[in-house]
């Protein structure tokens, strides 16, 4: 258990929809990172948040968005949905100064767009 | 634009031989690296890291090489056991000190024969 939670674990919706996708961070995580993983693919990075403020982006579409709240938690906002987008999201956090870089990720959630 | 590449999909090994998975990075400013594990429904874990002012890095039965001439990393597993079975992403991340996003391969899959 990585201590990172994300939920919902599955979902399925269909072409043109929004759905929101939750994380938990590990209790003092102040970083949290969503990363998108499509069929065959590599985990591609979306977005940074660290303590509320947004720090970087990555290959995140228009339709996308995200967001860290003063509890640390963070949602991912999916809207106009495409086929395409049909993904393992994952939410990873890391410690405040961590020098190694290591992230601990989430179960993800798997989004099926019909 | 892969800035790391895994080039091979799968490997198939057996019980007790090595495992040798390969990396390969193209954006000289990364100076950490990281080898990840992932199971089914699981979201990756990490495995072993390496900075760049090393050449090899040891935990156990895995050992992590690094090339900084041929940018090329490599993660040897000896001996390779059936729960090693599972997909390794290679990351890299550029800066130090505060954790940043980790740019990742498109993973291996590992299968270990017993």
């Amino acid at each position: 258990d990585s201590g990172v939670t994300q939920t919902p674990k599955h979902l399925i919706t269909a072409t043109g929809q929004r759905v929101t996708l939750r994380c938990s961070p590990r209790s003092g995580d102040l970083s949290v990172y969503w990363y998108q993983q499509s069929l065959d693919q590599g985990l591609q990075f979306l977005i940074q948040y660290y303590n509320g403020e947004e720090r970087a982006k990555g290959n995140i579409l228009e339709r996308f968005s995200a967001q860290q709240f003063p509890d640390l938690h963070s949602e991912l906002n999916l809207s106009s949905l495409e086929l395409g987008d049909s993904a393992l999201y994952f939410c990873a956090s890391s410690v405040r100064a961590g020098a190694t870089g290591e992230l601990f990720f989430g179960e993800g959630s798997r989004l099926t767009v019909l | 634009d892969q800035q790391v590449k895994q080039n091979s999909p799968s490997l198939s090994v057996q019980e007790g031989r090595i495992s040798i998975l390969n990396c390969d990075y193209t954006n000289s400013m990364f100076d950490y690296f990281l080898w990840y594990k992932k199971y089914p429904a699981e979201g990756p874990t990490f495995l072993i890291s390496i900075s760049s002012i090393k050449d090899k890095n040891e935990d156990g039965r895995f050992t992590v090489f690094l090339n900084k001439s041929a940018k090329h990393l490599s993660l040897h597993i000896v001996p390779s056991q059936p729960g090693d079975s599972a997909v390794y992403f290679c990351a890299a991340k550029r800066g130090s000190g505060s954790a940043r996003q980790l740019t990742f391969g498109s993973g291996t899959q590992l299968t270990v024969l017993p």
